[in-house]
């Protein structure tokens, strides 16, 4: 149980192009997603939270309109970089949340997006 | 604000040996969530074994322990009879309640030699 999927897996495209990458929790409700952004061989830094049905809340540093982030199900948030560039290739992950049972306190994490800006 | 520090970035050990990665934090807090992470090559984050502030017994994995000493802030992870399926970035985790984020430790890069 407790398994959240990220698609697609690894990503590239041309600079100026927007990608979208989806967050699903496959076999629990999720009110509550986070994404994070992780350079190698670093630690993980958290974007934002993502809201089922409210607007996302984002870090100090974080541009919201570069990074849309939509929670439109209580099992799927969707992260937009748009008009991407170099800087912004990375790996994302994105973590769930159960919104109830005895997992309440943790976060399940997804396998992770490695983008590419060409 | 709270904070997390694990002082060893890299580590190596042999197969089969015990090896002991260090994590303190900062908090004024007096109950929260502990958690060991890991991550391996493949970048999946992994659940090692979690703590909750709490409880004053030591949380158990099969060969994952933790050494939880919550005068001392320190919550460091004890792993025994190390695998080479070991070979991780090991992250060290503290959430202060549900609604919080987490914040993570800049990691322990372990190498488990054959």
């Amino acid at each position: 149980g407790a398994v959240v999927s990220q698609h697609p897996s690894r990503v590239i495209c041309k600079s100026g192009t927007s990608v979208k990458i989806e967050c699903r929790s496959l076999d629990f409700q999720a009110t509550t997603m986070f994404w994070y952004r992780q350079f190698p061989k670093k630690s993980l830094m958290l974007m934002a939270t993502s809201n089922e049905g409210s607007k996302a809340t984002y870090e100090q540093g974080v541009e919201k309109d570069k990074f849309l982030i939509n929670h439109a199900s209580l099992t799927l948030s969707t992260l937009t970089v748009t008009s991407a560039h170099p800087e912004d290739s990375s790996f994302y992950i994105c973590s769930a949340r159960p919104t109830s049972g005895r997992s309440y306190n943790e976060q399940f994490f997804g396998p992770g997006t490695r983008l590419t800006v060409l | 604000a709270q904070t997390v520090t694990q002082s060893q970035p890299e580590m190596s050990v042999q197969e089969a040996e015990t090896v002991t990665l260090s994590c303190t934090y900062d908090t004024s807090e007096s109950n929260y969530y502990l958690f060991w992470y890991k991550q391996p090559p493949s970048r999946q984050m992994i659940l090692v074994i979690r703590q909750e502030a709490y409880k004053q017994q030591n949380a158990t994995e099969n060969r994952f322990s933790v050494n939880f000493q919550k005068a001392a802030k320190s919550f460091s992870l004890k792993i025994s009879d190390s695998q080479l399926g070991d070979t991780a970035m090991y992250f060290c985790a503290f959430l202060m309640n549900r609604d919080d984020k987490i914040i993570f430790g800049k990691g322990t890069r372990l190498h488990i030699l054959p």
